[in-house]
C-alpha cells in the first residue's frame, strides 16, 4: 500500500548546523514527491517539489528511487526555519496526494 | 482570485451536537481534500473528492463523519453527535490536477472545540 513515512516527530538543531528531515515512501508507480511547510499561525504551503529540482530558502531534496527516499536538507539552519514539515506523495493513478505525519523542526539559538 | 476559504474559523460546540464545516476551494480546482490536525499531531487524511469520481472516504474515522461536494465546488464536512476527541483543526485543500507537479492549496482551517 502507498505510504509516506517521516520517522522523526521532532528534530532539534542548532542554528548554523546542517538539517536533514527524513522521508521514505512506498508506492509501486512513478512517484511525484513534495515537501510542504507550516510556519506558526500560517497556512500549510508548498515548499518544493522534486520535479522542479529547485532550492527554496536554502532547502533541497533529492529523490532516491533505490532507497525510496526524499530527504529534505539544508546546510546551515536558520531560526526562521522552525516549522512543521510534511513530506507528500502524489499518486499518478488518481492524482491523490498523501502526506506523512510531519516533523516539527526546532532551531535552537 | 481568492485562495481556499474555510468557515467558520473557530467553532465551539457541545458534546453530542452536530456541526457543519464549509470549504470553498479555488475556482476550477477539480480535487478537494479534508484533513484533520489534532494538537501536536500531524495531518490525518479524511476524504478526497476528484471531479465526478466517487469520493475516497477511506480516512473517515467513523460513520459520524460525512462530507459532500456540491456542483464540483463547495464542500461541507459534517460531524454528527460530536465527541471531545473530535476537537482538532480541520483543514481543507484543493488542487487542479494537471499532471506533473500539481500543488495542493490549503485553507486556514476550522478549529473545532467540543466541550
Amino acid at each position: 500500500a502507498q505510504r509516506v513515512t517521516q520517522p522523526e516527530k521532532l528534530l532539534s538543531v542548532f542554528k548554523g548546523a546542517p538539517v536533514e528531515l527524513k522521508c521514505n515512501y512506498s508506492y509501486s508507480g512513478s512517484p511525484e514527491l513534495f515537501w510542504y511547510v507550516q510556519y506558526s499561525r500560517q497556512r500549510l504551503q508548498l515548499l518544493l517539489r522534486h520535479i522542479s529540482r529547485e532550492s527554496i530558502k536554502g532547502f533541497t531534496a533529492d529523490l532516491n528511487k533505490g532507497e525510496t527516499s526524499f530527504h529534505l536538507k539544508k546546510p546551515f539552519a536558520q531560526e526562521e526555519d522552525s516549522a512543521m514539515y510534511y513530506c507528500a506523495l502524489m499518486m499518478n493513478r488518481d492524482d491523490k496526494i498523501i502526506f506523512g505525519k510531519g516533523t516539527r523542526l526546532h532551531i535552537l539559538p | 482570485g481568492a485562495g481556499v476559504s474555510q468557515s467558520p474559523s473557530n467553532k465551539v460546540t457541545e458534546k453530542g451536537k452536530d456541526v457543519e464545516l464549509r470549504c470553498d476551494p479555488i475556482s476550477g480546482h477539480t480535487a478537494l481534500y479534508w484533513y484533520r490536525q489534532s494538537l501536536g499531531q500531524g495531518l490525518e487524511f479524511l476524504i478526497y473528492f476528484q471531479g465526478n469520481s466517487a469520493p475516497d472516504k477511506s480516512g473517515l474515522p467513523s460513520d459520524r463523519f460525512s462530507a459532500e461536494r456540491t456542483g464540483g465546488s463547495v464542500s461541507t464536512l459534517t460531524i454528527q453527535r460530536t465527541q471531545q476527541e473530535d476537537s482538532a483543526v480541520y483543514l481543507c485543500a484543493s488542487s487542479y490536477t494537471q499532471g506533473v507537479g500539481t500543488e495542493a492549496f490549503f485553507g486556514q482551517g476550522t478549529r473545532l472545540t467540543v466541550v
